[in-house]
C-alpha cells in the first residue's frame, strides 16, 4: 500500500539548520505537505508544495522535492527552541481530496 | 470562536461505555474529517464527509460511528471500544474540492 517514511528523531543546536527528510510512494501525488505538531496541540499546516515544483521557500522554511526519487525535505534555517515539535510529512493518496497519508512524524529537539 | 474546535480534549472510558466526540468548525468549510493518531502508527484517516454525506470510510470498525448533522458539526460516537483504540482523535475541515485541511487540537482518548 501507499507509504510515507520519515526518520523518527532529529536533534540540533539552536541557530543551526534542521533538515527533515521524507520519502513517499504514490507517484500521482499532486500536493505534498509538512505539518507541525506542538505538545498538546493539533496539527498545524506549515507549508506545502505542488508536484510540478522543485523548491518552495517561505521565510525560514525551504521545501525541496525530488519527484524522480520521491523524496521530500524540509529545511528550517536558524532553528529556534520554539521549533521543537513533531513534523509530519503527508501526501495526497490517489489524487483524492481528503485522503492524506501521513508519515509517523519526526521529533525535532532543539538544544540551547 | 474561530477555527476547528474539539470537545472533550481528554476522555477516559471503560470498554462498556458509550461516549461521543464532538468537532465544530467556524470556517465555512463543507468537508470534515476524522483521523486517528496512535503512538505506533502513522496518522490514519477514518472518515470523510463532504456536504454532510460520507464519502470515505477506510474500513473502520463499527464500534466507531460518525455523524455529520450539518456542515459545521461532526461527531464520532464510540461504543464497546478496546484498549488499543486509545489514541489522539483529530478532526479536520477543508473547503470542498480544496487540498488544504485545517486541524483541531484533538481529543486524547484512553480506553481502560
Amino acid at each position: 500500500g501507499e507509504d510515507v517514511e520519515q526518520s523518527l528523531f532529529l536533534s540540533v543546536r539552536e541557530g543551526d539548520s534542521s533538515v527533515i527528510n521524507c520519502t513517499y510512494t504514490d507517484s500521482s501525488s499532486t500536493y505534498l505537505y509538512w505539518y507541525k505538531q506542538e505538545p498538546g496541540a493539533g496539527l498545524q499546516l506549515l507549508t506545502y508544495i505542488f508536484s510540478n515544483m522543485d523548491m518552495k521557500q517561505d521565510q525560514r522554511l525551504t521545501v525541496l522535492l525530488n519527484k524522480k526519487d520521491k523524496h521530500l525535505s524540509l529545511r528550517i534555517a536558524d532553528t529556534q527552541t520554539g521549533d521543537s515539535a513533531i513534523y509530519f510529512c503527508a501526501e495526497i493518496y490517489g489524487g483524492s481530496q481528503g485522503n492524506l497519508i501521513f508519515g509517523k512524524g519526526t521529533k525535532l529537539s532543539v538544544k540551547p | 470562536e474561530t477555527g476547528v474546535t474539539q470537545t472533550p480534549r481528554h476522555l477516559v472510558m471503560g470498554m462498556t461505555n458509550k461516549k461521543s466526540l464532538k468537532c465544530e468548525q467556524h470556517l465555512g468549510h463543507n468537508a470534515m474529517y476524522w483521523y486517528k493518531q496512535s503512538a505506533k502508527k502513522p496518522l490514519e484517516l477514518m472518515f470523510v464527509y463532504s456536504l454532510e454525506e460520507r464519502v470515505e470510510n477506510n474500513s473502520v470498525p463499527s464500534r466507531f460511528s460518525p455523524e455529520c448533522p450539518n456542515s459545521s458539526h461532526l461527531f464520532l460516537h464510540l461504543h464497546t471500544l478496546q484498549p488499543e483504540d486509545s489514541a489522539l482523535y483529530l478532526c479536520a475541515s477543508s473547503p470542498d474540492g480544496a487540498w488544504e485541511q485545517f486541524f483541531g487540537p484533538g481529543t486524547r482518548l484512553t480506553v481502560l
